[in-house]
Formats: structure tokens, sequence, C-alpha cells
């Protein structure tokens, strides 16, 4: 039971560059987050998908896409790098109902230069 | 105003002092607290989670909510340099995404 995996580990990006951050969960959960962290700012949500086929924006979606591909996988996109987006990217997944429990993955680093 | 605050620290205690750590909140539909644990270069995890206000005790940690006054608490006794991590607060009304306190850095000194 690998509970949420992410890839890449780490990543370094020229400005302009695209990629695309992965994430799956083995746990059958519906709802998937992304969220990134950074030094002073805690844990800020980007987007969120509450049940598969459906996607949200969280407090700070701009230079980012979302896909859940389907219920086990909800991939990270950024079309085109900035510094600003520098950052350590959490993946987590959540039982709808009840405790309100969110499972994280092991993050990805992300150099923007 | 973030809708949960917490005082990111750094915090730094000898070992086996009791710590308190603290957030307030602002919305009122806020029902279920968490707390969350991060080691460094980790990934956080759930340390204790309340429903509405009230105390849990889990061994060593309680977790305590005051709904009148806001205020979210986790107290640690006996601390151990193994508690040494980032504790996060977090909140939600129920299936709403949870909102995330900027996290308290702790350091336990042998």
């Amino acid at each position: 039971n690998a509970g949420v995996t992410q890839t890449p580990k780490f990543q370094v990006l020229k400005t302009g560059q695209s990629m695309t951050l992965q994430c799956a969960q083995d746990m059958n959960h519906n709802s998937m987050y992304w969220y990134r962290q950074d030094p002073g700012m805690g844990l800020r949500l980007i987007y969120y998908s509450a049940s598969e086929g459906t996607t949200d924006k969280g407090e700070v979606p701009n230079g980012y896409n979302v896909s859940r591909l389907n219920k086990r996988e909800f991939s990270l996109r950024l079309e085109s790098a900035a510094p600003s987006q520098t950052s350590v990217y959490f993946c987590a997944s959540r039982e709808r109902g009840g405790v309100e429990t969110q499972y994280f993955g092991p993050g990805t680093r992300l150099l923007v230069l | 105003q973030k809708e949960v605050e917490q005082d990111p620290g750094p915090l730094s205690v000898p070992e086996g002092a009791i710590v308190s750590l603290n957030c307030t909140y602002s919305n009122s539909a806020f029902q279920y607290f968490m707390w969350y644990r991060q080691y460094s270069r980790k990934g956080p995890e759930l340390l204790m989670y309340t429903y509405s206000s009230g105390n849990k005790e889990d061994g060593r940690f309680t977790a305590q909510v005051d709904k009148s006054s806001k205020y979210i608490s986790l107290f640690i006794r006996d601390s151990q340099p193994s508690d040494s991590a980032t504790y996060l607060c977090a909140s939600n009304s129920g299936n709403t995404p949870l909102v995330f306190g900027k996290g308290t850095r702790l350091s336990v000194i042998a």
C-alpha cells in the first residue's frame, strides 16, 4: 500500500519551460488536492478535485492547470514556468465525508531559473 | 487575514518540557480541527483531529478546541527530540478543502 505517490521528486526548469507533476493514490479516495508550500506562507491550495470528473480552483490557481485523469490520478501542469513558481508541491487525497483526514505525498521540489 | 492564523515560531524547548502550540481561526462554520506534523523534507501527516469543541488526548498529545474564542491548541507533554518538526493546524466546515495555518517550527533540545 503506497498511499500517495508523486513524481518527480525534484526538478529544475528554465523560465518558460513546461512540465507536468504527477500524483497517484491507491486508497480509493474521491478527493484529491494540489498544494504549494513556501517559507513563511504555509500550505496554499492550488486546485482540487472533489470527485472524478470535477476540478475547482483553490487559493493560488494562476499559472497552473490540472487534470483528474481517473479516480487514482491527479496531475498538475505548469504551461510556462516562472521563478515565482519555485516551491515544494504536495499532492493529497481524502475520503469524502466523516473525518477530514488528508493524506499527503512526499512532495516535489521545483526550482525555476 | 487568513482564515487560520498560526505563529510560525521557531519555538525551542528543552527535552521534557510541556509544549503549547496555538492557532486562531475566523470562520464560525469550521467544525473539524486537525493538527498535522511535518518532518523536514517530508509531507505532512495527521497527528490528531477533533470535531467541534472539547479535548482529545492521545498519549503525550492533547488537542483542545474552544469554539467560543475560536482558539485551537496542541499540548505536548514530556517533549522528546523526535518531536522536533513543523506543526500545522488546519480546519474546515465539512466537505470543503482544509485551510491550513502557516505552521510552527518546534525544536526539542536534548
